[in-house]
């Protein structure tokens, strides 16, 4: 069993629809990430999350550290919001254990 | 702000031989870790350096070696290239707890 989960693995959605992406993660950790993956590699960090609830435009990320799970909201979701999202657990030392990702397609 | 740099974007090599990789971390950050990407998989971690000193290694062979200099930049070293490296390899940095974690884009290694 993977140390992160992530679900959906694939996700197509309708410009405009509300997404959600799940993390469940089996480890201690002192912080979990919430990553965006476009088409070429490069990684963008959107969120680090160690309790609660963060907020940045129509991106909101959670996480309920006694049941280790944590989840990302798209609010209005649109075309550009495509990419690939990775959910990625902060060991101690610093260390990131990444999930396998979820693809993301928001179709006009 | 600088952002992590990675040279160079893309680099084929053919097994056998020995490449190396670079990264320059953002401005402030001591701490720069390496990972591994297969095509269609999440990265793995290879190893963390901290102040110069290896802080951290994951379940790599020895012939993945790295340095960080005293400016904080890296390299990623591996000898003896196998067919299986080829991968996108991802430097990030960040500053001491995990804080401020900034990933570069990327080396795509193609061993042929």
């Amino acid at each position: 069993k993977n140390e992160v989960e992530q679900s959906p693995q694939n996700l197509t959605a309708q410009e405009g629809e509300f997404i959600t992406i799940n993390c469940s993660y089996s480890v201690g950790i002192s912080a979990l990430h919430w990553l965006q993956q476009h088409p070429g590699g490069g990684i963008v960090s959107l969120f680090m999350l160690s309790s609660g609830k963060k907020k940045h435009g129509r991106l909101i990320a959670t996480i309920n550290i006694q049941e280790k799970h944590s989840s990302l909201h798209i609010t209005a979701s649109h075309p550009r919001d495509s990419a690939v999202y990775i959910c990625a657990v902060m060991e101690y030392g610093n260390k990131l254990v990444f999930g396998a990702g979820t693809i993301l397609r928001v179709k006009s | 702000e600088t952002g992590v740099t990675q040279s160079p974007t893309h680099l084929i090599k053919t097994r056998g031989q020995q490449v190396t990789l670079r990264c320059s971390s953002q401005s402030g950050h001591n701490t720069v870790s390496w990972y591994q990407q297969a095509l269609g998989q999440g990265p793995q971690f290879i190893f963390q350096y901290y102040r110069e000193e290896e802080n951290g290694r994951g379940n790599f062979p020895p012939r993945f070696s790295g340095l960080q200099f005293p400016n904080y930049s890296s390299e990623l070293n591996v000898n003896a290239l196998e067919l299986d490296d080829s991968a996108l390899y991802l430097c990030a940095s960040s500053l001491t707890g995990g804080y401020g974690y900034t990933f570069g884009s990327g080396t795509r290694l193609t061993v042929v």
